[in-house]
């Protein structure tokens, strides 16, 4: 069974810093890898997805990395800003049928201080 | 193009009684998957319906039930509501498999079982 973990479970860091978020899941055999974000109270938005065939993805400041031999996965955010404080999931599908689509982390709670 | 919109937004129910949910995708999105998020649980997966049957389905007990429909509007249910059923119920499609695809969040239903 798939389990990920994301360490830590809260991160608080003054403007402009670069800063990096960790995933780590158990079964390496994934089809893909996403990060999201939600806001308190809101929805998921997706973020960034990594196949498992590709090792990063970049989007503006965000940059993903995905190391399936090791079982983990990176979100590096650069030059943060207070409009990223939100929660942080990343979350791994499985190729296999039957399993759940997306297994997720507990997430990481990011505060980013003016 | 609009995105997935989940009704209602916020529901109070007591212990006992039964509640539906709704979700409608993007336009031409095939797949719909809920999610249960609590503090406690994170986000767990309930089930996956594409075009109008149920492909994946979580560990949760048979008072969670759910459907879809010929235009891809899913309805989740749950039958005699108990105080742990309180959550936040998260729906989102993909155009399809759920594994595959980058999948698309609502905002969410928020119920609480008094």
């Amino acid at each position: 069974k798939q389990e990920v973990t994301q360490i830590p479970a809260a991160l608080s860091v003054p403007e402009g810093e670069n800063l990096v978020l960790n995933c780590s899941f158990t079964d390496s055999a994934i089809y893909n890898l996403q990060w999201f974000r939600q806001d308190p109270g809101k929805g998921l938005t997706s973020l960034l997805l990594i196949q498992s065939s590709q090792r990063e993805q970049t989007s503006g400041r965000l940059n993903a990395s995905l190391d399936k031999s090791s079982g983990r996965s990176t979100l590096y955010i650069a030059a943060s800003q207070p409009g990223d404080s939100a929660t942080y999931l990343c979350a791994a599908s499985h190729y296999y049928s039957g399993n759940t689509p997306l297994v997720f982390g507990k997430g990481t709670r990011l505060s980013v201080i003016a | 193009k609009a995105g997935v919109t989940q009704t209602p937004r916020y529901l109070i129910k007591t212990r006992g009684q039964q509640v539906t949910l709704s979700c409608s995708p993007i336009s031409g999105h095939r797949s719909v998957s809920w999610y249960q998020q609590t503090p406690g649980q994170g986000l767990q997966f309930l089930f996956e319906y594409f075009s109008e049957t149920q492909r994946n389905k979580g560990n949760f007990p048979g008072r969670f039930s759910g459907r879809q429909f010929s235009n891809s509007r899913s309805e989740m249910n749950v039958s005699t509501l108990e105080l742990g059923d309180s959550a936040l119920y998260l729906c989102a499609s993909s155009f399809g498999s759920g594994v595959r695809d980058i999948q698309y969040f609502g905002a969410g239903t928020r119920l609480s079982v008094l």
